[in-house]
């Protein structure tokens, strides 16, 4: 059964500083991975989907990587800033029939000014 | 032009009551979704719908029935509410269902805020 896993569960930082939110999964056998922002009673948003074809995809301030092999997933945020604050979220997709995605537990990061 | 749109956005409601809870997608995509994020703030699946066809229907209670009336809406129907239904409901949506799917970027929707009392 796939599991996926988040750490750290929280993480603050000031402004400014670079920080890597990671991300494992059990079943390598897996699609594709997304990333997810998610704000206080907002819904979710998608920042990044890595095919599991990909190693890496970037958008703006953000790149994410995947490891297949071992079952790993970072997202890496550059030059943070206070509109980061959110919960961000992973997740991959089995492969079943309506690709279904496997969430972690979020990572909920606070960056201060 | 919202992609993913569900109503309504907060529902109260007793024990035992019936409710509805909508969504649609204009995005043109083939399979829709319900997830529901607990008070732990957990996402989990519960169905999925492929042009219409059920295909995920994870352990929901039976008291849980989607409805797709179309290929761009799914609607969640709750009979006999219970205090542990309240929760965050999603809706999302993808371009692609079944088998061959690598890119298939799911969309969510806002949310629907259950509370059960």
């Amino acid at each position: 059964k796939q599991e996926v896993t988040q750490i750290p569960a929280a993480l603050s930082v000031p402004e400014g500083e670079n920080l890597v939110l990671n991300c494992s999964f059990t079943d390598s056998a897996i699609y594709n991975l997304q990333w997810f922002r998610q704000d206080p009673g907002k819904g979710l948003t998608s920042l990044l989907l890595i095919q599991s074809s990909q190693r890496e995809q970037t958008s703006g301030r953000l790149n994410a990587s995947l490891d297949k092999s071992s079952g790993r997933s970072t997202l890496y945020i550059a030059a943070s800033q206070p509109g980061d604050s959110a919960t961000y979220l992973c997740a991959v997709s089995t492969g079943q029939a309506g690709t279904a995605l496997i969430f972690g537990k979020g990572t909920t990061l606070s960056v201060s000014s | 032009d919202t992609a993913v749109s569900q109503t309504p956005k907060y529902l109260v409601t007793q024990m035992g009551n019936d409710k509805s809870i909508k969504c649609e997608q204009n995005l043109g995509h083939d399979t829709m979704y319900w997830y529901k994020q607990d008070s732990k703030k957990f996402l989990k699946i519960m169905f999925s719908y492929n042009n219409k066809e059920l295909i995920i229907n994870e352990t929901v209670p039976n008291r849980f029935s989607p409805k797709s009336p179309d290929k761009a809406h799914l609607n969640l129907h709750i009979n006999s509410l219970e205090l542990g239904d309240s929760a965050v409901y999603f809706c999302a949506s993808s371009p692609m269902g079944l088998a061959g799917g690598s890119r298939y970027e799911q969309y969510f929707g806002p949310g629907t805020r259950l509370t059960v009392t």
